[in-house]
Formats: C-alpha cells, structure tokens, sequence
C-alpha cells in the first residue's frame, strides 16, 4: 500500500461547482498533514494546513479523519483559476520526519 | 514577500558529469529540504537539513548526491556524476522551525536534463 494515496482523476467540473478530493494514509505515526496545489511545471504552493478539527480557507474546506487515516479537501463554487494538480501531503514521524507527497489529483474547471 | 530562489532555472549536461544546484532558502528559515520530480510523477522527497547536518534522507539519496550550506545563505545539492534517470525537476523548499511552523515553501525549481 502506498504511503500516501489520492485519486489522480482528472475531475472535469464547470464553474461553480462544489467539489471533493480524498486522500488517504497509511501510516499511523502521522504528523502533519497539508493541501498544496501545483500548476504545470510549476512548484507546489501551499493551500492550507489540515488540522484534526478542519478549517476552512475562503471556499476551501480541509478535514481530517485520524481514525480512518484520511484527509479531504472541499472547493466550493469553481473558478477556472481552481485549475490546477491538488497535492496531498502528510509528514510522518518514524523517528525522523519525512514528508511524502501524494501523487496528486488533477483538477479541470470549465466555462 | 520573502521567498526560496533557485539557481540555474535549467540546467542540460552530459552522462557522468558533476552538477552543482543552487538554492537561496529564506533567510530566517532554519529546515531546508531538496526533493525532485521525475516528469509525470509525484514529488520524491531526497533530504532534509537542519543544524548544519543532514536530518534525513530517503533511499534515493545515495552516495551520488550530497548538500552544503557553504555561507549561511546558499544551500546546494551537488550530483557527482550523472545519470540519464537523474533528470527532473529540482525542487528547493525551507521552513521557519519551531512547532506548529512545519509549512514548507518551495523555490520555483532548476529543470536537470541529463544527455
């Protein structure tokens, strides 16, 4: 099982729409968890940082789930600027830290 | 706003070749990470470092590769001899310390094509 797994899509939405990503991860010793978004052939940009009792950023909404080991992102009312590869990113504590990213999910929002 | 620079932007070289990536973290930052991206695939984290000392290292991170912070502000990862699978995106990314300042900023990257 991979360490870090979320759906690679692509989601094909119009604007306006509300949509979700999962994530999931398998390793229980983990930390931190994170949302960054990365536009082609660019570098990842934070979107925001996931806590146990969610938050929420604008129209972004982040959930964690430590019992079931995921986490969700929400993006309500699309814009085509939401285009974009959505990142999962979780830090694990296995007596280092690393940080491992999810191979992402890709996101098209349409006029 | 503050923010990681990297340098070259592209780099092209040849098979066995040595390559020296340069990275300006920000400056009151004090983790500083190297990871690449392989065209078309995810993220790969390769090492972290902190105090002077690397912090941790994932498996790709042989004997191939090291880092240095020669002068408190530079922060370079140097490939001794290249290999064609070592082309990718180079990614930068530093980190204030501290807890609850785990977020890490990236550097626009150095795209490494080996021929």
């Amino acid at each position: 099982r991979k360490e870090v797994e979320q759906d690679p899509g692509p989601f094909n939405v119009p604007e306006g729409a509300t949509v979700a990503f999962n994530c999931t991860y398998s390793n229980s010793a983990s930390q931190s968890f994170f949302w960054y978004r990365q536009d082609c052939r660019k570098e990842p940009k934070l979107l925001m940082s996931v806590y146990s009792s969610g938050n929420e950023d604008g129209r972004f909404t982040a959930q964690l789930n430590r019992a079931s080991q995921y986490i969700s992102l929400l993006i309500r009312d699309s814009k085509l600027s939401d285009s974009a590869t959505y990142l999962c990113v979780v830090i694990f504590n296995t007596g280092g830290f690393k940080t491992i990213f999810g191979a992402g999910t890709r996101l098209f929002v349409k006029a | 706003e503050p923010e990681v620079t990297q340098t070259p932007s592209h780099q092209v070289t040849q098979m066995g070749q040595e390559v020296i990536l340069r990275c300006v973290p920000i400056s009151n930052h004090l983790y500083f990470y190297w990871y690449r991206q392989i065209l078309g695939q995810k993220v790969e984290f390769l090492v972290s470092f902190y105090n002077n000392e690397i912090s941790e290292k994932s498996e790709i991170f042989d004997d191939q590769f090291s880092v240095e912070r020669p002068d408190g502000s530079n922060f370079t990862l140097k490939i001794r001899s290249t290999k064609l699978e070592d082309s990718a995106m180079y990614f930068c990314a530093s980190r204030p310390g501290g807890r609850h300042q785990e977020t890490q900023y990236f550097g626009p990257g150095t795209r490494l094509l080996v021929l």
